[in-house]
């Protein structure tokens, strides 16, 4: 079975400020994962995804995640906060070709930006 | 284009009423899917469908029925709605490859979703 278990459902920074949001995920075969952003009152929108390519992926807006097999970890990282990334960011995991497409999000990770 | 359009934006129902979410896409998508949003829970998949003609269900489909009309549109059902039932409905789009394999990256393209609650 796959899972991802995103740490905090919320984290608040400062403006300009490092964005980290943290996703570990669980899964018996290697993994294609997701960021999606919600914003607010909106349908979810893909930030970047990984599929086994190059382990550093970048995404819109500015946000980049790292795939790290030795830690089943894929964060989302930004490096200077906006107030426009105030939103809600769901991490998520698909299996690899041979099964449906069962899509497995997080909880969710609430970022407040402060001015 | 578009993308992907859902309707109503709001509802309110009586227990045991019955409503139908609509849900259409412009981009040409072979899968659909409709998922519910509720808070601390992410989202979890009620039903999907890999193509036109097709649908099965996910997590969560018990209390509902779906119809995937033609390919752009997919239809959710409540037959008799419970207030269990509240919670933020989103439907979605991806372009998935021909054939039975699924590749797993495909992108998932969202709609605006629809708030219901039951009372």
């Amino acid at each position: 079975a796959q899972s991802v278990t995103q740490l905090g459902s919320h984290v608040s920074v400062s403006e300009g400020a490092l964005v980290l949001l943290r996703c570990n995920y669980s899964s018996s075969v290697p993994p294609y994962l997701f960021w999606y952003v919600q914003y607010p009152n909106q349908g979810l929108q893909l930030l970047l995804k990984y599929t086994s390519a190059a382990t550093l992926v970048k995404g819109i807006n500015g946000f980049e995640a790292e795939f790290k097999k030795s830690e089943t970890s894929f964060h989302l990282t930004k490096p200077s906060a906006h107030m426009s990334d105030a939103a809600e960011y769901f991490c998520a995991v698909s299996r690899p070709p041979g099964g449906y497409q069962k899509v497995t999000f997080g909880t969710g990770t609430k970022l407040q930006v402060i001015p | 284009n578009a993308g992907v359009t859902q309707t109503p934006k709001f509802q309110v129902l009586k227990t045991g009423q019955s409503m139908t979410l609509q849900c259409a896409q412009d981009m040409n998508h072979n899968s659909m899917y409709w998922y519910r949003q509720d808070p601390g829970m992410g989202l979890r998949l009620i039903y999907y469908s890999a193509s036109e003609g097709t649908t099965d269900k996910g997590e969560v489909p018990n209390g509902y029925n779906v119809s995937r009309l033609n390919k752009r549109e997919f239809s959710l059902r409540l037959e008799s709605a419970a207030p269990s039932q509240t919670s933020v409905y989103f439907c979605a789009s991806s372009p998935r490859l021909a054939g039975d394999e699924w590749t797993g990256t495909d992108t998932q393209y969202f709609g605006p979703g629809t708030r219901l609650t039951v009372l």
